[in-house]
């Protein structure tokens, strides 16, 4: 069973449009997150949810949007893309808020905004 | 603040002979490090961490990394290398204080290429 999943893998998509990505962890994980890799490769963090509430939000745009329904999902949903957004989104998740706490990667959502 | 810093973009080695992927952090308070690996079009790894214990770290795969306080450093060694260990390699710090705890913030990443 994959640990951490993300749909869809890739997306195509023109600009304006709203789109998002799922994200499921079957760890048993208190803590999920997003991450964007750009096109140079560089990771930065968007998000961290701690028992379905943000913890961090490190100064996105508001029109990206995450949900946690549940300890076992966080969902990103972006509102009016624009070019800038395309990127590899990965979703991750740790067992519990902490730094030295591995964090578990997902396969990575591939976002193309045309 | 925290940062890492990777200080080769890419690093070629041919098959069999040592491979050295230098990382320094800078960290406001006591670091946790990681190194994770990512071959193309996947995610991300986790190749070892360092939390405090002992500063010499063992991976997987062969990898080792050794953490020196004195020269804020935690480069990633193996032995030998082998062809499926061409890949991208980044190094990782973690906050471990202030109100980012447990932010991972991630090195540039370098380029390991294995030749024949």
């Amino acid at each position: 069973d994959t640990a951490v999943s993300q749909t869809p893998k890739y997306l195509v998509t023109q600009m304006g449009n709203d789109k998002s990505i799922k994200c499921e962890q079957n760890l048993g994980h208190d803590t999920m997150y997003w991450y964007k890799q750009d096109s140079k490769k560089f990771l930065k963090i968007m998000f961290s949810y701690n028992n379905k509430e943000l913890i961090i939000n490190e100064t996105v745009p508001n029109r990206f949007s995450p949900k946690s329904p549940d300890k076992a999902h966080l969902n990103l949903h972006i509102n009016s893309l624009e070019l800038g957004d395309s990127a590899v989104y990965f979703c991750a998740s740790s067992l519990r808020l902490a730094a030295n706490n591995e964090q578990f990667f997902g396969p990575g959502t591939r976002l193309t905004v045309l | 603040a925290q940062s890492v810093t990777q200080l080769d973009s890419h690093v070629s080695v041919s098959e069999g002979t040592p491979v050295l992927l230098r990382c320094n952090y800078s960290s406001s308070y006591s670091p946790s490090l990681f190194w994770y690996v990512q071959h193309p079009n996947k995610g991300l790894q986790l190749l070892l961490k360092y939390t405090s214990a002992a500063t010499l770290v063992k991976g997987i795969n062969g990898f080792e990394a050794e953490f020196k306080k004195s020269e804020t450093s935690f480069h990633l060694t193996k032995p030998s290398a082998h062809m499926s260990d061409a890949a991208e390699y980044f190094c990782v710090v973690s906050f471990a204080g202030g109100t980012s705890y447990g932010k991972l913030t991630f090195g540039q990443g370098t380029i390991l290429t294995v030749h024949p």
